[in-house]
């Protein structure tokens, strides 16, 4: 059974970085055709991409947002972390963590974890 | 980056009704692209990919169509689990892009 599992802090104040950790059972992180993506939801609004990482290391950034966002995974504790730096207001959200399926062939996010709402407020 | 622009953003429909929806990206995408349902307060999840690829455990009411640059979720027979937010997405390149989302409400 695949499941992901986001944890990290509910609240977080203007400026502080925030650090999210999506911990995955059910596949493996070392499965070439498996990557781990974040995704957040402002409330009210729509999905917006945020980062990916594969297997082999590869990662890639939303475009407005790479020089805050930082993803890095640690294969043994099945876990995929993503950082935000300076945070603000406007990024309070859920922020989602999802399995990408066959990146690489007609990629989708089969599995996704049940979201984090993360507020940003002082 | 690729842009994906949904239409309608909403739209009022009965149980039964047949129902279309559309996504058109900025730039041809072959088939790269992926449709998810959203209902309040949830993840949202995966109903068709690779444009026309049933997910499995997804009702066949649901159907996807297109390539390039324009895609069609339909829903042959709306039920009443269906009024909820539709996304599409492309998987065409990264960073991976989502459209505004449409939203299916009862009429």
């Amino acid at each position: 059974q695949v499941t992901l599992k986001e944890s990290g802090p509910v609240l977080v104040k203007p400026t502080e970085t925030l650090t999210l950790t999506c911990t995955v059972s059910g596949f493996s992180l070392r499965d070439s055709r498996m990557g781990v993506t974040w995704i957040r939801q402002p409330p009210g609004k729509a999905l917006e991409w945020l980062a990916h990482i594969f297997s082999n290391d590869e990662k890639s950034y939303s475009t407005s947002l790479k020089n805050r966002l930082t993803i890095s995974k640690d294969t043994s504790k099945r876990q995929v972390v993503l950082t935000m730096t300076n945070m603000n207001p406007v990024d309070t959200a859920t922020y989602y963590c999802a399995r990408e399926q066959d990146g690489y062939i007609y990629g989708r996010f089969d599995y996704w974890g049940q979201g984090t709402l993360v507020t940003v407020s002082s | 980056d690729i842009q994906m622009t949904q239409s309608p953003s909403s739209l009022s429909a009965s149980v039964g009704d047949r129902v279309t929806i559309t996504c058109r990206a900025s730039q041809s995408i072959s088939q790269y692209l992926n449709w998810y349902q959203q209902t309040p307060g949830k993840a949202p999840k995966l109903l068709i990919y690779a444009a026309s690829s049933l997910q499995s455990g997804v009702p066949s009411r649901f159907s996807g169509s297109g390539s390039g640059t324009d895609f069609t979720l339909t829903i042959s027979s709306l039920q009443p689990e269906d009024f909820a937010t539709y996304y599409c997405q492309q998987s065409h390149s990264s960073p991976r892009t989502f459209g505004q989302g449409t939203k299916v409400e009862i009429k």
